[in-house]
């Protein structure tokens, strides 16, 4: 069974740019979520969508933003990119919600 | 604000030693508890979750966990560590229900001495 997808690995942007980052999900999952893991603020929140809604946002500005597809995959954009968004972008998805999260190995984003 | 705690920022134990990092989560009512772990260049994978019932749980490579109700903690344990156990280790907990939306806490890493 395959895992969580995740493409890039990795990229590199500078300033002002925008990324969008993709997560294909484990077959059968319905529920995928983003997290942001940098040195300075650990692993935060970004999105959470279960059956192409969103369900839950953390505390991030408009810059970030996320759909679900009907066939479950997902996508992350960042705009503006900004050095502070540099980080490991990681997606994890779940049958269902309150469930084991399976995560990918992650998106790396270097902002120069 | 609801938080988790893990107060050991790095811990080095000896190989065959026992071990227990601690998990400290703000108080609530009862969370769903997890712990992860991390490998350098990698996802993470989960160890072990607690959602109701027996409080000692048991987990995937020999870890088990203790929810503790009255001291607000879920601390992960491993009787024999091995080399192949170094790694970082998070703490994480799901408030309200339905929702995969998990706080974690900062991490622990682990090395272990030959």
């Amino acid at each position: 069974k395959a895992g969580v997808t995740q493409t890039p690995r990795y990229l590199i942007k500078t300033r002002g740019q925008q990324v969008t980052l993709s997560c294909s999900p484990i077959s059968g999952h319905r529920s995928v979520s983003w997290y942001q893991q940098t040195p300075g603020q650990g692993l935060q929140f970004l999105f959470e969508y279960f059956s192409e809604t969103q369900r839950n946002k953390g505390n991030f500005p408009g810059r970030f933003s996320g759909r679900q597809f009907s066939n479950s995959r997902s996508e992350m954009n960042v705009s503006t990119l900004e050095l502070g968004d540099s980080a490991l972008y990681l997606c994890a998805s779940s049958i269902y919600l309150a469930g084991e999260l399976f995560f990918g190995e992650g998106s790396r984003l270097t902002v120069l | 604000a609801q938080s988790v705690t893990q107060p050991d920022i790095h811990i080095t134990v000896s190989e065959g030693a026992s071990l227990e990092l601690r998990c400290n989560y703000s108080y609530g009512a009862t969370p769903y508890l997890f712990w992860y772990v991390q490998s350098p260049g990698q996802g993470l994978q989960l160890l072990l979750k607690y959602f109701s019932g027996d409080t000692l749980v048991q987990g995937i490579k020999g870890f088990e966990a203790e929810f503790k109700r009255s001291q607000s903690s879920f601390n992960l344990r491993k009787p024999s560590v091995h080399w192949s156990d170094a790694a970082e280790y998070f703490c994480a907990v799901a408030y309200g229900g339905a929702t995969n939306k998990l706080i974690f806490g900062t991490g622990t890493l682990l090395a272990v001495q030959p």
